[in-house]
């Protein structure tokens, strides 16, 4: 069974950061493309990041590039995503979402029970 | 990028037949067949139901079906059953530097 457990997320000020990891389980992490995808209260889903099998290529939604990085240690079958410079409107419920190739598809096929992100002061 | 366009709120009674449009532009649903379905629960994960327009993922109800004309896409569910009632977002690959792009949602009522 495919299991995505987030953890890190919390209550952080303006201007603060915050490092998200993601444990997973039930599949073969090392051969699939990770992402995260947040989803604002009362909002829709956002795509946020994703990351390549043996992280030579990430990529990052306008809205964060500069602030945040993806990484992820196949040893540890483990997701990362470090969040800097974090504003109100990063505040969200972060998901660790396995996504299958071809990439440009948008196919995000196992999500994660999410973790709070609140930007506040 | 703005979010794909869904209406608000959609219902129907069990049984019956409803569908979800997701209407986007040539740069996005129009420009490739890569538009997928998720369904959400209060407090829940969303789970994928269709993706590359028309396919299902194993376990998913063949209830459940999607479709795509021009720019917009739609998602039909068939039989309407109370475990039918949740959120649905479309999502899209997109030209622009955003990747991809979710729908603006839609609740399922059923009545």
């Amino acid at each position: 069974e495919v299991q995505l457990v987030e953890s890190g997320g919390g209550l952080v000020q303006p201007g603060g950061s915050l490092r998200l990891s993601c444990a997973a389980s039930g599949f073969s992490f090392s051969s699939y493309w990770m992402s995260w995808v947040r989803q604002a209260p009362g909002k829709g889903p956002e795509w946020v990041a994703n990351i390549k099998q043996d992280g030579s290529e990430r990529h990052f939604v306008d809205a964060v590039k500069g602030r945040f990085t993806i990484s992820r240690d196949n040893a540890k079958n483990s997701l990362y995503l470090q969040m800097n410079s974090l504003r109100v409107e990063d505040t969200a419920v972060y998901y660790c979402v396995r996504t299958p190739q071809p990439v440009v598809r948008g196919v995000f096929d196992y999500w994660g029970q999410g973790t709070l992100v609140s930007v506040s002061s | 990028q703005s979010a794909l366009t869904q209406p608000a709120s959609v219902s129907g009674s069990p049984g019956q037949s409803i569908t979800i449009s997701c209407t986007g532009t040539s740069s996005d649903v129009g420009g490739y067949n890569y538009v997928s379905w998720y369904q959400q629960h209060p407090g829940k994960a969303p789970k994928l139901m269709i993706y590359d327009v028309t396919n299902r993922p194993s376990g998913v109800s063949n209830r459940f079906s999607g479709s795509k004309s021009g720019n917009t896409a739609s998602l039909t569910i068939s039989g309407l059953q109370a475990e039918d009632e949740a959120d649905y977002y479309c999502n899209s690959y997109t030209s622009t530097s955003t990747n991809y792009v979710f729908g603006t949602g839609t609740k399922v009522t059923v009545l």
